[in-house]
């Protein structure tokens, strides 16, 4: 099975920086996956690794070691529509995700 | 249609009750799969399937059932409804190939 965790929410100001943390035990790993899910939304795909090392697109980019069982999504230039609940997920060899609790991000003015 | 659809929106059921959830997609994706949301729990997976014809449970199945009988369609069922089921319930699809999946806008199912 999976273990994954990540803080439950986070504040930040228009404009600035926010890393939301996600750590994961697996017994078997074929990528990691970060979503982004609006208060009475569906998810929605951000980004996705399976080798270490960043992935950036535009505002958003996302890091994976492998080794670690370590990846962050960064989300730079803050703006208030990017309020949302942040899903971390795990996929397994049978393309099964495993997702974490959430990162409910709040950006004020 | 473009993408995944679910139906009904919402529904408020009494104990004991069958209900069918619909969910049909149109991107021919070979993956389908249904999860919960619960608060503070997050997603987790109920049933899925990785091509018509077969199906698999998740880490929450008992209480549920699935059939893929085409490849567009994914209906959920609960067989004899129990208050614990009420939640959001949400159907995903994606091409095996790339494994991203793409979510449909949600059933919240209330049972009481």
């Amino acid at each position: 099975g999976q273990n994954i965790d990540q803080p439950t929410e986070m504040t930040a100001t228009e404009g600035a920086i926010v890393q939301i943390n996600c750590t994961y035990q697996t017994s078997g790993f074929n990528g990691l996956f970060w979503y982004q899910q609006h208060a009475g939304e569906a998810p929605t795909f951000l980004s996705y690794n399976v080798l270490d090392g960043l992935e950036e697109k535009g505002r958003f980019s996302s890091f994976l070691s492998r080794s670690k069982g370590y990846s962050y999504l960064l989300l730079k230039e803050l703006q208030m529509k990017d309020s949302a609940s942040y899903l971390c997920a795990v996929r397994d060899g049978d393309y099964k995700l495993s997702f974490g609790a959430g990162t409910t991000v709040t950006v004020r003015a | 249609i473009a993408g995944i659809t679910q139906a009904p929106t919402s529904q408020i059921l009494a104990a004991g009750r069958r209900m069918t959830l619909r969910c049909t997609q149109d991107m021919r994706h070979n993956a389908m799969y249904w999860y919960r949301q619960d608060l503070g729990l997050g997603l987790r997976l109920i049933h899925y399937s990785n091509t018509a014809g077969t199906t698999g449970k998740g880490e929450v199945p008992d209480g549920y059932s699935v059939s893929r009988a085409n490849t567009d369609d994914f209906p959920l069922t609960l067989a004899s409804a129990v208050p614990s089921q009420t939640s959001v319930y949400f159907c995903a699809s994606s091409d095996s190939g790339t494994g991203e999946q793409y979510f449909g806008p949600g059933t919240r199912l209330t049972v009481t």
